[in-house]
């Protein structure tokens, strides 16, 4: 599996928008960008995936570098409840990839 | 649909007893995932299932079985309790391996 680097923490304050990056520049033609969070204490959950076109959802937006090397998750208006460990993880959607493979995130704290 | 839920939220095990982490899901999904999370450490998928009577073995399969005989219930076992398999525990189902996939609240093992 092709691999992603987060940075480890970030930080925010609540109501202003947050980007996280997540650089893969091993990246396949296949390689669908996915991210998902982890609150504390539960599980991790589904925010949002992407191919090539940048991507929104009720959650958060997905922006897609033009040579697909990099990608941001956007959240426009954090709350103190968007304070978890975000991974952003490369799926190889063409090899039937079974497994998500999870780095260590990036860790976001959001300040009132 | 109450998703994915796991028994029990916790358990502490002495070295070398037996147990089984119960994984159930309502959402008709084919493909079922048991992971394990150390602290501080993204999750390693332990086993999968792509349909009831069909599973295989992740990325840290050892000291664990499972089995597949319905589409709702996906148990893992531990049969010989060590310290190393100390770690939080979820289990998550997807429709299809290119979905999104949704996890269970966890199980906190201990083993002492």
């Amino acid at each position: 599996d092709a691999k992603t680097t987060q940075p480890n923490s970030m930080e925010s304050n609540e109501e202003e928008p947050v980007h996280l990056p997540c650089n893969h520049s091993t990246i396949s033609g296949t390689d669908y960008i996915h991210w998902y969070r982890q609150l504390p204490s539960q599980g991790p959950e589904y925010v949002i995936h992407g191919l090539t076109s940048n991507v929104n959802n009720r959650m958060a937006s997905l922006a897609i570098a033009e040579d697909r090397k990099s990608s941001t998750l956007i959240l426009h208006r954090a709350t103190l409840r968007d304070a978890a460990v975000y991974y952003c993880i490369l799926r190889d959607l063409a090899g039937g990839s079974e497994k998500l493979v999870f780095g260590k995130g990036t860790k976001l704290t959001v300040n009132p | 649909n109450a998703g994915v839920t796991q028994t029990p939220k916790f358990r502490i095990l002495k070295i070398g007893q037996s147990m089984t982490l119960q994984c159930t899901q309502d959402m008709n999904h084919n493909y079922m995932y048991w992971y394990r999370q150390d602290p501080g450490m993204g999750l390693k998928l332990i086993y999968y299932s792509v349909g009831a009577g069909i599973t295989d073995k992740g990325e840290v399969p050892n000291g664990y079985n499972v089995s597949r005989s319905t589409t709702e219930d996906f148990p893992l076992r531990l049969e010989l309790a060590a310290p190393s398999q100390t770690s939080v525990y979820f289990c998550a189902s997807s429709y299809y391996s290119t979905y999104e996939q949704y996890f269970g609240p966890g199980t906190r093992l201990t083993v002492t």
